[in-house]
């Protein structure tokens, strides 16, 4: 069965530094979305691609996030600098479409501790 | 903007007792409502969908009814298990196309443990 690959599963570091993430969609899903899900929350939207192209980026802050799918395939999540208040979990999820009847596949996350 | 309200948790229940997490939205239009499921340590996994009003989604026992009328779309399980016990999370979407594109809108999720 297809899956939403993600890597690392784990990364710690300390604030300051820079930290990435690394996402490789369902074969064929045009849509990839990276969420982070603080401890005892839901998970929030940071950006969205269609294909390459980034749709939505209005809750990724901009001064410290940077996100890039350059061939439209897989995809990459950068904080730099890290800052204590983005432990979280980062999951990275799919669709084929961005219509909301189609469903959302999830990887199973990193889980980022700053120190 | 969307917005998604899940019954407080924690919910602690006995295996074979009947199960209900309330969930309540607000939306403009006619969203997409889903129902997700976490284990420790994984992901999320999709439980079960509706796309339009009156709808039912259903699946391992669990149902959820799209209710317009009352914007609701309240999980159900007639008898739950050990291995029920997760995080739940209600969650919306808008349709897409146009300037929206159907990104999800989340719930603060249902922590359910179950007892033997």
């Amino acid at each position: 069965e297809a899956e939403v690959a993600q890597s690392p599963r784990y990364k710690i570091t300390e604030k300051s530094q820079a930290v990435a993430f690394w996402c490789d969609p369902i074969s064929g899903h045009a849509t990839l979305y990276w969420y982070r899900q603080i401890l005892g929350q839901g998970p929030e939207l940071l950006v969205q691609f269609q294909d390459e192209s980034v749709v939505d980026d209005s809750q990724l802050p901009k001064d410290r996030f940077s996100a890039e799918r350059l061939k439209g395939v897989d995809s990459t999540l950068k904080i730099q600098p890290a800052e204590l208040g983005d432990s979280a979990m980062y999951l990275c999820a799919s669709s084929f479409l961005e219509t909301g009847a189609y469903e959302q596949f999830f990887g199973p996350g990193t889980r980022l501790t700053v120190l | 903007g969307d917005s998604v309200t899940q019954m407080e948790g924690p919910v602690t229940l006995s295996e074979e007792a009947f199960l209900t997490i309330n969930c309540t939205y607000t939306a403009t239009g006619y969203p997409s409502l889903f129902w997700y499921v976490q284990y420790p340590g994984e992901g999320l996994q999709l439980l079960l969908k509706a796309t339009k009003a009156d709808d039912k989604g259903s699946n391992k026992g669990f149902e959820a009814t799209y209710r317009k009328e009352t914007t609701s779309f309240h999980l159900e399980k007639g008898s739950v298990q050990v291995s029920d016990s997760a995080v739940y999370f209600c969650a919306l979407s808008d349709r897409g196309g146009g300037t929206s594109y159907g990104k999800l809108t989340f719930g603060q999720g249902t922590i359910l443990t179950v007892h033997p």
